[in-house]
């Protein structure tokens, strides 16, 4: 079975700073997409950026970039430029391609704090 | 552009009760899956709903049920409430069951 797995519950980081948050995963497919998704505390889920696994250049919105490393199965997300708006729990979710349906396997988060 | 809606917002029941939750997907969008998120964890997948019929099911007991009406909302069921089934309901809707989810706000039930 898939498994996501983020290793800091906790992280901080000041305005302007640059900051990396950390996940990996355990799938024995070759085809999936890997996502970040932010929680406010709005609650509502909010994609911050997608990753297919066939494409080998890492996914980059604005600030927010990851660095995909395949073989190794890690997929991490760089916050550059932070704004106090960044602070929210980070979750690395990931899916395959089925043809079923779109069931996410999420991590179990990351709480990220911004201080001006 | 209305998102997803869900309602309520917040739900308190007792063990042994039962509760819907629902959810209005986002305008164009013809599918619904559901997510439960316990406190301090990832959000669980529970079931996907696409042409009022559910396509895909997570590892949830069958205590937990769910319905897609044709205008695309759809209900989640729970009988016999549990203690442990205290979480974060999230609703998620998009346009086909492989295209970008689109999240609600969620609906927080208590159980006592």
């Amino acid at each position: 079975a898939q498994t996501v797995t983020q290793s800091q519950p906790e992280m901080s980081v000041q305005e302007a700073e640059t900051v990396t948050l950390s996940c990996t995963y355990d799938t024995s497919e070759s085809d999936y997409y890997l996502f970040w998704y932010k929680q406010p505390p709005s609650r509502q889920m909010i994609l911050v950026i997608r990753q297919e696994a066939y494409k080998q250049q890492n996914a980059t919105e604005n600030r927010f970039s990851v660095n995909f490393q395949k073989a190794a199965k890690s997929f991490s997300l760089k916050i550059s430029d932070s704004q106090l708006g960044d602070a929210a729990m980070y979750f690395c979710a990931y899916r395959t391609p089925n043809q079923a349906g779109t069931a996410l396997i999420f991590g179990k988060g990351t709480t990220l704090s911004v201080s001006s | 552009d209305a998102g997803v809606t869900q309602s309520p917002t917040h739900l308190i029941k007792t063990r042994g009760q039962q509760v819907t939750l629902r959810c209005s997907p986002k305008s164009g969008h013809d599918t619904v899956s559901w997510y439960q998120q316990a406190l301090g964890q990832g959000p669980q997948f529970i079931f996907q709903y696409y042409e009022e019929e559910e396509r895909q099911r997570g590892n949830f007991p069958d205590r937990f049920s769910g319905h897609q009406f044709p205008n695309y909302s759809s209900e989640l069921n729970v009988n016999a409430l549990l203690l442990g089934d205290s979480a974060l309901y999230l609703c998620a809707s998009s346009f086909g069951p492989n295209e970008k989810l689109f999240f609600g706000s969620g609906t927080q039930l208590s159980v006592l």
